[in-house]
């Protein structure tokens, strides 16, 4: 059974902090690698994608990817209130997509 | 532009009782089509997936089964429902060959058995 581990948190940081959300995975034939948010009731999003290893960055959020350690990363710059979320990363496996059980992240003011 | 349609959004049913959602999606031709269930406080796990009409391919071993009698169709049933098929659905849809994009979900189905 292929797998993708986070620590389900919550992971609590100040606004203003930059936050580190942290996954691992077990298949080595993994290709891409996706973080998704997903507030409270509602359904994933987007929010990135990374296919090489080393760091991509859009606007606040940088995902990291080292495949020989087998883990990815997403960090969040100066993290607001409404970043608190759950983060759930997927990998890959041929046809679809499988999540691991998500990061609470709580930004307090 | 893509839209994904799903419902009902909401559903309490009886032990035992039979269940169909339903999942559409508009604006796109041939697309991958996924089943995920969310358990309370758990992440996504895949039911089913499907790459074309009638291929249907299960992950999860249970008393769901899912069909696809048109291309942007994809229904979820069970004949006799138990407790643990509680929890949110999420039907999502992808372009072929999936790691060159992204899934894009539809708003769930919240699913609570009595």
């Amino acid at each position: 059974q292929k797998e993708v581990e986070q620590n389900s948190g919550p992971l609590s940081v100040p606004e203003g902090a930059i936050a580190s959300l942290n996954c691992t995975y077990s298949d080595r034939g993994s290709q891409s690698f996706f973080w998704y948010r997903q507030y409270s009731g509602k359904s994933p999003e987007l929010i990135m994608f990374i296919y090489s290893n080393g760091d991509k960055e859009d606007g606040r959020f940088t995902a990291q990817l080292n495949k020989a350690s087998q883990y990815v990363s997403l960090l969040i710059r100066d993290s607001q209130p409404s970043d608190s979320a759950t983060y759930l990363c997927a990998v890959d496996n041929t046809d679809k997509l499988i999540f691991g059980t998500g990061t609470r992240l709580q930004v307090f003011p | 532009s893509q839209t994904i349609h799903q419902w009902p959004a909401t559903l309490v049913q009886p032990v035992g009782s039979p269940l169909s959602l339903e999942c559409t999606v508009e604006g796109t031709s041939n697309p991958n089509l996924y089943w995920y269930r969310q358990a309370a406080g758990r992440g996504l796990q895949l039911l089913f997936y499907s790459v074309g009409i009638g291929q249907i391919s299960s992950e999860v071993p249970q008393n769901l089964s899912a069909s696809r009698p048109q291309d942007r169709q994809f229904i979820l049933s069970s004949k006799k429902l138990l407790l643990s098929d509680s929890g949110f659905y999420l039907c999502a849809w992808s372009v072929a060959k999936l790691n060159t994009g992204e899934l894009f979900f539809g708003e769930g189905s919240r699913l609570t058995v009595l």
